[in-house]
Formats: C-alpha cells, sequence, structure tokens
C-alpha cells in the first residue's frame, strides 16, 4: 500500500504554544488529505478535510482559528495547533488519499502533550 | 455513511482463523464495505474492501452476504501480532465527494497463545 509519514512522531510542548505536525505522502500524489484526533481509549475522530490548494472543511465543533491546516503541495499537508493547553494532548492522525490510490492510507499519529 | 455494528470485543487462538462480523444492514447500493485495524498507539491500517464480492488479498478474506447486509473479516491464522481493534466502515466509493471515513467503536480482537 502506500505510504504516509507524520513528524514528528511525538511533541512535547508548554501551555500557549503553537506546534505543526506534517503530514507527507511519500510515493503518490495526495489531493485530499484528512485530519483526525484520538483520545485515550476512544475512536478516531475526524475533525477535517482539505483538497490541495483549497480551504479545510472543518467538522462541526472544530475550531478552524484553533487547528490550522494548510494543504499547499500534493504531498505535504501541515496541522497547527496554535495557543494549545493540556485539553489539547492527544493522538493526531492524518490520512491521505489520491488519484493513483484505491484507498485512504493513514499516518503512523503524532502524540501531542502540552503542559 | 450507512452505520456499522460489531461486537466490542473478541479473542481467538493463535493460529486458527479469526471472524469478525459487521452489521450494516441500511447499506446503500453505491456503498462499499471497507476494513481497518488499528494497533496500539499506531495509525490505522488498511486491510481490505469490497462492494457485493467476495475479497481477498495477502492480509485477510472479506464475506459479504448476498444482500449485503453484513460482512465476515477473516484472518485465516491469526497470529500474536493481529491484536489490534478492527472497524468496519461502509461508505461510498473513494472519489465520490462523500470520501471521508467516520470510525466507529470497532473489535478489539486479542489473540491468545
Amino acid at each position: 500500500g502506500a505510504v504516509v509519514s507524520q513528524h514528528p512522531s511525538w511533541v512535547i510542548c508548554k501551555s500557549g504554544t503553537s506546534v505543526k505536525i506534517e503530514c507527507r505522502s511519500l510515493d503518490f500524489q495526495a489531493t485530499t488529505m484528512f485530519w483526525y484526533r484520538q483520545f485515550p481509549k476512544q475512536s478516531l475522530m475526524l475533525m477535517a478535510t482539505s483538497n490541495e490548494g483549497s480551504k479545510a472543511t472543518y467538522e462541526q465543533g472544530v475550531e478552524k482559528d484553533k487547528f490550522l491546516i494548510n494543504h499547499a503541495s500534493l504531498t505535504l499537508s501541515t496541522l497547527t495547533v496554535t495557543s494549545a493547553h493540556p485539553e489539547d494532548s492527544s493522538f493526531y492522525i492524518c490520512s491521505a488519499t489520491g488519484q493513483s490510490t484505491d484507498t485512504q492510507y493513514f499516518g503512523p499519529g503524532t502524540r501531542l502533550t502540552v503542559l | 455513511d450507512a452505520k456499522t455494528t460489531q461486537p466490542t470485543s473478541m479473542d481467538c487462538a493463535e493460529g486458527r482463523a479469526a471472524n469478525l462480523p459487521c452489521n450494516h444492514s441500511t447499506i446503500s447500493g453505491n456503498e462499499y464495505v471497507y476494513w481497518y485495524r488499528q494497533i496500539h498507539s499506531q495509525g490505522p491500517q488498511y486491510i481490505i474492501h469490497g462492494l457485493k464480492n467476495n475479497e481477498t488479498n495477502e492480509m485477510a478474506s472479506l464475506i459479504i452476504t448476498e444482500d449485503r447486509k453484513s460482512s465476515t473479516l477473516i484472518l485465516p491464522h491469526a497470529t500474536l501480532r493481529d491484536t489490534a481493534v478492527y472497524y468496519c466502515i461502509v461508505r461510498p466509493h473513494l472519489y465520490s465527494s462523500a470520501s471521508k471515513i467516520i470510525f466507529g467503536s470497532g473489535t478489539r480482537l486479542s489473540i491468545r497463545p
């Protein structure tokens, strides 16, 4: 299957700072990328959908000014958690799909801990 | 997207076949059945998908009933590394405008030695 990477794999930051997470498709062009969040012992929750070159579409209840998503190229999308607080601590996972893929492929996830 | 129902948990002996059921009685004609799994602290891994015919790949087999209201994922020879949460998802074809995946609670499969 296709390969999706995320960077960093984990990050610890102080409350009030901003954190950027990268999602890359390594062997295909990702026309659409998705961002999920997962709290302990819960399922994945879709946060937003981004199409290359367009503004992201956010799910109900997700603050677009807090979770900034950029999808400027066919291989890279970024999620920036602005002014992070302890309640933003979670496992953030991206997925990607494109015309050459038969389904969505997920990254390994980024664990964010806000102190 | 159609709602799916899966058992909360299952267990299986190592080396035996693991059969994971999924009910999707409200599936519509253009919706596929997808299976993903998530090993602890990792991103979900795609396993298999199908529309109405049975499918098989190197990881698993997918059996879809004739009325498409339920399906079974079969791991033919389960190993300890197959311990994970398995998600059954129904959704329109990949390239439709509604291609986002909404995850349910899944089935927590435990493989015992």
